[in-house]
């Protein structure tokens, strides 16, 4: 079956634009995460939906950064002003279970550099 | 600040001996922690999980130990198969499941 993807796969942009980053979860998964993994660091969490609202923005590291979630399935993660300490691989994840809990399946990432 | 910490960026172990993989947190209210695997230009992929009321939980040749009043964890793989190489992160979350902290990884190499 399908598993969650992630549009672009990459994205070169120059500093100061806006990227708007997609994900496709696992269909009928009622959670899903967006994290990023800059060079050398581990998985940074930045925001996590459940359905439609989002729970916990707390990650998002600063207010260029916003994500929504629409009937409970795509989301897109925004990025207005790109910085280059945004570069990063943007991974996506989603969950079957409603809490949040157990495995997370990951897509395949959408590798950010800014210029 | 780093709630999950994995101190071993990189490890080497010839193929059939055993890997030892360590995670150590700092937040006692962490009570569920996940191991995953990752592929170069792959997302991770999730290898074994274990809840705080457990301190072992096994998955074929993976094994992952929990010792929550040192607040560590390992994975350990039996016999390690070149397969196997790839980048292990470890994962916390709390009993809201709201949010899992990630470590920084592991770079295991199996050497054939």
């Amino acid at each position: 079956g399908a598993g969650v993807s992630q549009s672009p796969s990459n994205k070169v942009t120059e500093k100061g634009k806006d990227v708007e980053l997609r994900c496709d979860p696992i269909s009928g998964h009622t959670a899903l995460y967006w994290y990023r993994q800059s060079l050398g660091q581990g998985l940074e969490f930045l925001i996590y939906f459940q359905g439609n609202s989002a729970p916990d923005k707390s990650g998002l590291p600063s207010d260029r950064f916003s994500a929504e979630r629409t009937g409970g399935s795509v989301s897109t993660l925004t990025i207005q002003r790109t910085q280059q300490e945004d570069s990063a691989v943007y991974l996506c994840a989603s969950s079957p279970l409603g809490q949040g809990m157990g495995e997370q399946f990951f897509g395949p990432g959408t590798r950010l550099t800014v210029l | 600040d780093q709630q999950v910490k994995q101190n071993s960026p990189s490890l080497s172990v010839q193929e059939g001996r055993i890997s030892i993989l360590n995670c150590d947190y700092t937040n006692s209210m962490f009570d569920y922690f996940l191991w995953y695997k990752k592929y170069p230009a792959e997302g991770p992929t999730f290898l074994i999980s274990i809840s705080s009321i457990k301190d072992k939980n096994e998955d074929g040749r993976f094994t992952v130990f929990l010792n929550k009043s040192a607040k560590h964890l390992s994975l350990h793989i039996v016999p390690s198969q070149p397969g196997d190489s790839a980048v292990y992160f470890c994962a916390a979350s709390d009993n809201t499941g709201n949010q899992f902290y990630f470590g920084t990884g592991t770079s295991l190499t199996v050497i054939p």
